[in-house]
């Protein structure tokens, strides 16, 4: 069974600063990855998806991800937050086969000025 | 907009009442998929639409819950006899598969709030 395990549930940066949001995964099988976004009383938006193409994934906003198999990791990051980027943030797992997502309890993230 | 459209936005009734939630997927799409999100957790997949054809129900969903595809079109989640643990946000999602991976686009969501 797939799972996802996102450590802090809520991350505080500078602007400016840079931003990491950990995602851990477990799958017995390749994993399609994603990362979205959800702004107070919004919907998901994609921010980025992992699909074994290549293990750097840019993404909207300045965020990119890093797939990294052998820490079974997925973590997000942005060189620098803005007051913008203050949010939650999800990380989602899917493998071929299946249609579900399964997601992380989420990481609020808040910039400070 | 193309985007994927929920109505309503918000819904506050009591305890015993029926509701029922519209969901618009992006045209072409013929996946849909509903979503439950409680306050500080990630979504919980509820059911999946292929087409018209309801292929999988989580066990999240009592027999309280019913949702609907008709045409393959919009999509309706109902919830009979409302409980306080049913407030939520319900998130309805839809997808076209092309490639190998499903991504999927959500919607603003429906809270629901029972009193």
């Amino acid at each position: 069974a797939q799972s996802v395990t996102q450590l802090g549930s809520h991350v505080s940066v500078s602007e400016g600063a840079l931003v990491l949001l950990r995602c851990n995964y477990s799958s017995s099988v390749p994993p399609y990855l994603f990362w979205y976004v959800q702004y107070p009383n919004q919907g998901l938006q994609l921010l980025l998806k992992y699909t074994s193409a290549a293990t750097l994934v840019k993404g909207i906003n300045g965020f990119e991800a890093e797939f990294k198999k052998s820490e079974t990791s997925f973590h997000l990051t942005k060189p620098s937050a803005h007051m913008s980027d203050a949010a939650e943030y999800f990380c989602a797992v899917s493998v071929l086969g299946t249609y579900k997502y399964i997601f992380g309890t989420g990481t609020r993230l808040k910039v400070l000025a | 907009d193309t985007g994927v459209s929920q109505d309503p936005r918000h819904k506050i009734t009591k305890r015993g009442q029926n509701v029922t939630f519209r969901c618009d997927p992006i045209s072409e799409h013929n996946r849909l998929y509903w979503y439950r999100q409680t306050l500080g957790q990630g979504p919980e997949f509820l059911t999946y639409f292929q087409n018209e054809a309801q292929l999988e129900k989580s066990r999240l969903l009592s027999d309280r819950f019913s949702a609907e595809r008709p045409k393959g079109s919009f999509s309706t989640l109902e919830i009979q006899r409302t409980e306080q643990g049913d407030s939520a946000m319900y998130l309805c999602a839809s997808s076209a598969l092309a490639g190998v991976v499903d991504t999927q686009y959500f919607g603003p969501g429906t809270r629901l709030t029972v009193l």
